[in-house]
């Protein structure tokens, strides 16, 4: 079946710290690969998205790989913001149906 | 740029009442879902549709009904509410379903309590 997991939080990062949200995933056959943000009291946003083996998604200084030999897409960011608090998910899409799967969700905050 | 617009944005319920979530989406997108999200769980799937007059079942479909009567409308209904029915309820679209590498667009949520 398909699933992903990521890593639990809450996750606490000075300004300026390096950050890193594993993910991993099983699928079958190929998905594609999405990480959404979730700022309080909001719905989810497209962060960024890969849809093949070794492509790299990147979006407001975040970059993740699609690595199909580990099923891994850790997100990461080189320097972190308060801006940046929210809550992240990881997601595939079933490419053999119509449905979309969702990690638990990490919780990033980020102090001055 | 509207996207995908749901309401209400806030309902509390008794147990046994019944109401009706809303979302539109006016970007023409043919996949609408609905999804509840709870505290450590992330989001499940608890229905959707890949077209105007189709409906199918997510992971957590019982205790709701919904209905696509117009391409642009994904109608979340509970007939009798109960209080683990308490919880966030995101509406999203996407241009194509899973198979495709388009992502999903969401609404702000609608927060309903059951008491």
């Amino acid at each position: 079946g398909n699933s992903v997991t990521q890593m639990e939080g809450p996750v606490t990062l000075s300004e300026e710290a390096f950050l890193t949200i594993n993910c991993t995933y099983t699928a079958t056959g190929y998905p594609s690969l999405f990480w959404y943000v979730q700022y309080p009291g909001e719905g989810l946003q497209l962060l960024l998205k890969a849809t093949k083996a070794d492509d790299k998604g990147s979006n407001k200084g975040f970059e993740a790989t699609y690595r199909k030999e580990t099923t891994s897409f850790h997100l990461e960011k080189g320097s972190v913001q308060v801006s940046d608090s929210a809550v992240y998910f990881c997601a595939l899409s079933d490419p053999t149906g119509n449905q979309f799967y969702f990690g638990t969700g990490t919780s990033l905050t980020v102090i001055p | 740029n509207a996207g995908v617009t749901q309401t209400p944005k806030f309902r509390v319920l008794k147990t046994g009442q019944s109401m009706t979530l809303l979302c539109a989406q006016d970007m023409n997108h043919e996949y609408m879902y609905w999804y509840r999200q709870d505290p450590g769980m992330g989001l499940r799937l608890i229905h959707y549709s890949v077209g105007e007059g189709t409906t199918a079942k997510g992971e957590v479909p019982d205790g709701y009904n919904v209905s696509r009567l117009k391409k642009q409308n994904f109608l979340l209904g509970l007939e009798s509410a109960a209080p683990s029915q308490t919880s966030v309820y995101f509406c999203a679209s996407s241009y194509s379903g899973g198979g495709s590498n388009q992502p999903q667009h969401f609404g702000d949520g609608t927060r309903l309590s059951i008491l």
